[in-house]
């Protein structure tokens, strides 16, 4: 079945400093989400990307779609403390008749000040 | 105010006494699914539901079970509760998932469940 890996597991950051994290599945994707959930709270929606290759900005992060639709990642400049938190990707995978999601790991962000 | 609303947050129970968690959401969504949060493992989702009367298992359904009677509500069953399924559960709903833009999904709040 699909697989989504997310590395690293845990990234201990500098403020100030970037990151990236990563995002790969086994199969080829219909779309890729990324989700940002704080500690002792609900996973809450970022970005969704569709395209090949595709490329979006929100701020200081920068979402980057593989051009085989199987990676993704998630890149932060100039981290800040409020950017603690585990970030997920989700992988849709549809047919016809269904569309599953699949989780990574997470990539659980600590800021140092 | 849209929302995807959870009961009960929390829940500390024995072997074997079943139980349901209720997911509810007010904003017209087909597409509605339930994960279970472990550390270490993300989100893995248990059972989805594409509208109502329509229900598949995720990647770990074993020990749930789910219906979708109504469109806002998609409970989670419990039939016989076993210490691995002490978990974080959490609800979710998109409007599709059939077009990209409309499957991005909402979250509930989240159900912290402990079996003794």
């Amino acid at each position: 079945g699909q697989q989504v890996m997310q590395i690293p597991q845990y990234q201990h950051v500098q403020e100030g400093e970037d990151f990236t994290t990563y995002c790969n599945s086994s199969t080829t994707l219909s779309n890729i989400q990324w989700y940002k959930q704080r500690p002792g709270g609900h996973p809450v929606f970022l970005i969704q990307l569709v395209k090949s290759g595709e490329v979006k900005k929100q701020k200081r992060l920068t979402f980057q779609f593989g051009e085989a639709k199987k990676n993704s990642s998630l890149h932060i400049t100039a981290t800040q403390t409020t950017d603690v938190g585990t970030y997920f990707c989700a992988g849709l995978q549809v047919a016809d008749s269904w569309g599953k999601f699949q989780f990574g790991a997470g990539t659980q962000v600590v800021v140092t000040p | 105010e849209a929302q995807v609303t959870q009961n009960p947050r929390y829940l500390i129970t024995v072997t074997g006494k079943k139980l349901t968690v209720t997911c509810s959401q007010n904003m017209n969504h087909e597409y509605m699914s339930w994960y279970r949060q472990d550390p270490g493992l993300g989100l893995r989702q248990i059972y989805y539901s594409m509208n109502v009367e329509v229900t598949d298992k995720g990647d770990v359904p074993e020990g749930y079970k789910v219906s979708r009677k109504e469109k806002r509500n998609f409970p989670l069953i419990l039939e016989s509760p076993s210490p691995n399924q002490t978990s974080l559960y959490f609800c979710a709903s998109s409007l599709s998932w059939r077009r990209a833009g409309t499957d991005t999904q909402y979250f509930g709040p989240g159900t912290r469940l402990t079996v003794l």
